[in-house]
């Protein structure tokens, strides 16, 4: 069974432009969570799809930060425009009912 | 919010030695996890503990659940290379809704 899968892997974009960061969780899995960790610093919640639904966004940082589950399979997070302080490693999550979330791989995102 | 605190920072031991860290929070927790991230890789969950006071091994690793569920310490014994990495505690608060709360992380170096 595959694993949850991030795309890209790393992206180095400029202050202004847009970047998409894909998740797809494990299939079968209603719940999808996105989190980042800024270097050195914890790894801080985003927010939860249950299925197609936004079931909590309390940790999107501003309203740069758009995140979808059209479908209720894949999810998209996009930055636009991207602010220096948004550089960090982006996680996506995946878990069956609220148990054991696991991990993807991540996005290195730089932002220069 | 609630801070939870993680520590050591980082630490740097001899192949052989034994390890320890712990997270400690300002609110309680119904769930403490620990994770490991391996570089270019996300986090992988090592034990989870879901009761106060809960004493779990798996393999080398032993965690505990604080009685006062606002702590859980991780020790891992007889070190090996292959357990450097950043290892992160978490937490699930009350009405979470499957939200996880982490640790800034203990980075491990083991030395032959």
């Amino acid at each position: 069974e595959a694993g949850v899968t991030q795309f890209p892997s790393h992206s180095v974009i400029e202050k202004g432009q847009t970047v998409t960061l894909r998740c797809d969780p494990i299939s079968g899995h209603d719940n999808l969570y996105w989190y980042r960790r800024v270097m050195g610093k914890e790894i801080k919640f985003l927010l939860h799809f249950v299925k197609e639904s936004k079931q909590d966004e309390s940790g999107m940082p501003n309203n740069r930060f758009l995140a979808e589950r059209t479908g209720g399979t894949y999810s998209t997070l996009k930055v636009q425009p991207a602010e220096l302080e948004d550089s960090g490693v982006y996680f996506c999550a995946s878990s069956q009912d609220l148990g054991t979330q696991y991990f993807g791989p991540g996005t290195r995102l730089l932002v220069l | 919010g609630q801070q939870l605190n993680q520590s050591p920072q980082s630490m740097f031991i001899q192949e052989g030695e034994d390890v320890s860290m712990n997270c400690t929070s300002s609110s309680i927790f119904n769930t403490w996890l620990w994770y490991k991230q391996d570089p270019g890789e996300g986090p992988v969950l090592l034990i989870a503990l879901y009761k106060a006071g809960e004493l779990t091994s798996n393999g080398r690793l032993t965690a505990q659940f604080g009685i006062t569920r606002k702590d859980s310490f991780l020790n891992i014994s007889a070190s090996i290379p292959s357990d450097v990495g950043i290892y992160f505690c978490a937490g699930q608060p009350p009405d979470s809704w499957g939200k996880l709360q982490f640790g800034a992380g203990t980075q491990v170096v083991v030395t032959p």
